[in-house]
């Protein structure tokens, strides 16, 4: 079975610093990976994922996160956070030989302070 | 209305009451999806609609009801639920039930059991 471990529940840091959410999983299949954010009173929104090809995989608004195949990881970056990043990130899993079933880790809370 | 419509947004019921949620998606998607989201914990994913069969039903007790009548709209039925069934509710929909495609979310149901 998959499941997902995001390694912190909480993650203050302030405005204009970098950030890394981290987040494994463990499959014995090929996955796709994905995370999602929610901001306040919102549902969830696609961020970025990985599907196949390039390891690396960018957002429109700055964050980046790497597939890493051998340590089952695929942390989520960003250089400079912003008031506005504040919100709630989720790493998400699928099995690529499957059907649209997600699994979902628990979610890191970013908190950024000015 | 664009994207993917939850209502009502806030609901407090007793144990004995018989209620539904509402999720209609204005995005010509075929999947749709029921998902629990508790505190602390990850997204569970209840049910799956795949043009209107469903295809998962994730141990799921038998208090929620799914009900999809067409590809645009889901309904959830509650009855006898349980104050441990209080959580915010969550639809999202995806254009055609494959593993890799994105999942559009609603802004969901919070739900009190009293």
């Amino acid at each position: 079975a998959q499941s997902v471990t995001q390694l912190d529940s909480q993650v203050p840091v302030f405005e204009e610093a970098p950030v890394e959410l981290r987040c494994n999983y463990s499959s014995s299949v090929s996955v796709y990976l994905f995370w999602y954010v929610q901001y306040p009173n919102q549902g969830l929104q696609l961020l970025l994922k990985y599907l196949s090809g390039s390891t690396l995989v960018e957002s429109i608004n700055g964050f980046e996160a790497e597939f890493n195949k051998s340590q089952t990881s695929f942390h989520l970056r960003k250089p400079s956070v912003h008031i506005s990043d504040t919100a709630e990130y989720f790493c998400a899993v699928s099995d690529s030989g499957g059907y649209n079933k997600l699994i979902f880790g628990a979610g890191t809370r970013l908190a950024v302070h000015p | 209305e664009t994207g993917v419509t939850q209502t009502p947004r806030h609901l407090v019921m007793g144990m004995t009451n018989k209620k539904s949620l509402k999720c209609e998606q204005h995005l010509g998607h075929n999947a749709m999806y029921w998902y629990k989201q508790s505190a602390k914990k990850p997204l569970e994913l209840m049910f799956v609609y795949n043009f209107k069969e469903q295809t998962e039903n994730n141990s799921v007790p038998s208090r929620f009801s799914p009900e999809c009548p067409n590809s645009s709209h889901l309904f959830l039925h509650l009855h006898t639920l349980q104050p441990e069934d209080s959580a915010l509710y969550l639809c999202a929909s995806s254009q055609g039930g494959t593993p890799e495609e994105t999942q559009y979310f609603g802004p969901g149901t919070r739900l009190l059991v009293l």
